[in-house]
């Protein structure tokens, strides 16, 4: 059964600063997928990585996966208010053709 | 706009009672769509994979009887929650895409289903 691990699960960072979320996962997959999710919404996709290497940048977020290490980071950069969300990874399962969410990382960004 | 569109955003309901949640590709069609649920500051688990025509497979955990998956056409799947209880109470999210979970398709969401049973 594919595990999926993400850390930190919360995150709270001055504005102005960087950091970065890791998403880890157990079983071997070449699909990953990062959603932000504001209080009270549903999904909101940010980046699709569909290869090893794969890197995927939007404003100020920037996503890569590695395959052979299993492991995918969202990297902020100078972060702003409106940033602030649970940030999701999702890894996709071969066997059983679905997504597996990680547990999500919410990000509080202080001005 | 939404591409994937889900019906009612808020229900209320009574203990025992069922609900039916809907859930629309709007644009495109849709042969596979998922259900998940979400209770608050928790993850999204996947209830069940929903197949147009066919009958759903279900997460194992996840009460077949109770949660009524029903994917009658390409564009439509419900969800309906049979003798609901309040442990039912939860975000129900369905998502959906043109062609599977094959690579490089897009995967929609849907805004999100609030069930409170009371």
């Amino acid at each position: 059964e594919l595990k999926v691990e993400q850390n930190p699960l919360f995150l709270s960072m001055q504005e102005g600063k960087n950091y970065t979320i890791y998403c880890n996962y157990s079983t071997t997959s070449d699909r990953l997928y990062w959603y932000r999710q504001d209080p009270g919404k549903s999904l909101e996709s940010l980046f699709v990585l569909l290869s090893n290497g794969a890197v995927k940048q939007e404003g100020r977020l920037m996503a890569s996966l590695d395959t052979k290490a299993r492991l995918s980071t969202l990297h902020i950069t100078a972060a702003v208010h409106d940033l602030s969300a649970t940030y999701f990874c999702a890894v996709f399962m071969e066997y059983g053709n679905k997504l597996v969410f990680g547990a999500g990382t919410i990000l509080r960004v202080k001005s | 706009g939404a591409v994937v569109s889900q019906h009612p955003s808020r229900v209320i309901c009574k203990s025992g009672t069922s609900v039916k949640i809907e859930c629309r590709s709007l644009d495109f069609q849709a042969t596979t769509m998922f259900w998940y649920r979400q209770f608050p500051k928790q993850s999204l688990m996947l209830m069940a994979t929903s197949n147009e025509g066919s009958k759903a497979t279900y997460e194992q955990g996840v009460e077949k009887d109770k949660f009524l998956i029903n994917h009658a056409s390409l564009t439509l799947s419900t969800l309906t929650v049979t003798s609901a209880h309040p442990e039912d109470s939860s975000f129900y999210i369905c998502s959906a895409s043109s062609q599977g979970l094959n690579p490089g398709n897009t995967i929609y969401f849907g805004e999100g289903s609030w069930l409170t049973v009371v």
